[in-house]
């Protein structure tokens, strides 16, 4: 079982829909998650960060994390065709230590005008 | 504010051939980390520095790849002996923090990647 799960997808939505995107982990030490997005033939940039269960939001972006189930989510309110890209999530290792990374293999993500 | 560097871009080498892969870490940042990236494997890390240290070589295969970051100049992964199965997009990020610091060092700004293809 690899440690962290990530459907990738294709997902195709209309502009304007609200996009769920998940993972699942196996780990129950892991404590910090991660979701970047990537777009083609770029490097990942980080969207959002959570610490343990609870939500964050950052404008149409809301992360999520249920420990109880280990399962993460980013949902995307009002999707924009901006927002077509491919979503990681990842994981530290090790709790306070960012420098591995265990990463999901990433949800494909099309947003149509 | 440039940010993290890579290139080349694009390399293509024959087997048995040496690929240099080099990357600038983003003004005052001193951790680099590379990870490599396959379509059905995902990002995997490969090793962590500092200037002038390796502090993890975990991700690393053992033979034919090697990581320096130098006081004076970019970091660089060197793949000597490449074999088709290196065909990769390997990614550098770097960070103001790292790992033994206060605080997470978050986050982690990547470069746009070197895409390796060996024929």
């Amino acid at each position: 079982q690899k440690e962290v799960e990530q459907d990738p997808g294709p997902l195709s939505v209309p502009e304007g829909a609200i996009v769920s995107l998940n993972c699942t982990y196996s780990n129950s030490a892991f404590q910090y998650f991660m979701w970047y997005r990537q777009y083609s033939r770029k490097g990942p940039e980080l969207l959002m960060y959570t610490y343990s269960s609870g939500n964050k939001e950052d404008g149409r972006f809301t992360a999520q994390v249920d420990k109880s189930s280990k399962y993460i989510s980013l949902f995307i309110r009002d999707s924009q065709p901006s927002d077509s890209a491919t979503y990681l999530c990842a994981t530290p290792a090790n709790a306070g230590n960012n420098r591995k990374l265990i990463w999901g293999l990433g949800t494909s993500l099309a947003v149509n005008p | 504010n440039a940010g993290v560097m890579q290139n080349p871009r694009h390399l293509v080498r024959r087997r048995g051939q040496e690929a240099r892969l080099r990357c600038s870490p983003m003004k005052g940042h001193s951790h680099v980390y590379w990870y490599r990236q396959l379509p059905e494997e995902g990002l995997k890390f490969m090793v962590y520095l500092q200037k002038e240290n390796i502090i993890d070589e975990s991700g690393m295969p053992k033979e034919r790849f090697s990581a320096e970051f130098p006081k004076e100049g970019p970091s660089i992964l060197r793949i000597q002996q490449v074999v088709r199965g290196d065909s990769a997009a390997y990614f550098c990020a770097s960070s103001p923090l790292g790992s033994n610091d206060r605080g997470l060092g978050w986050p982690l700004h990547f470069g746009n990647g070197t895409r390796l293809t060996v024929t």
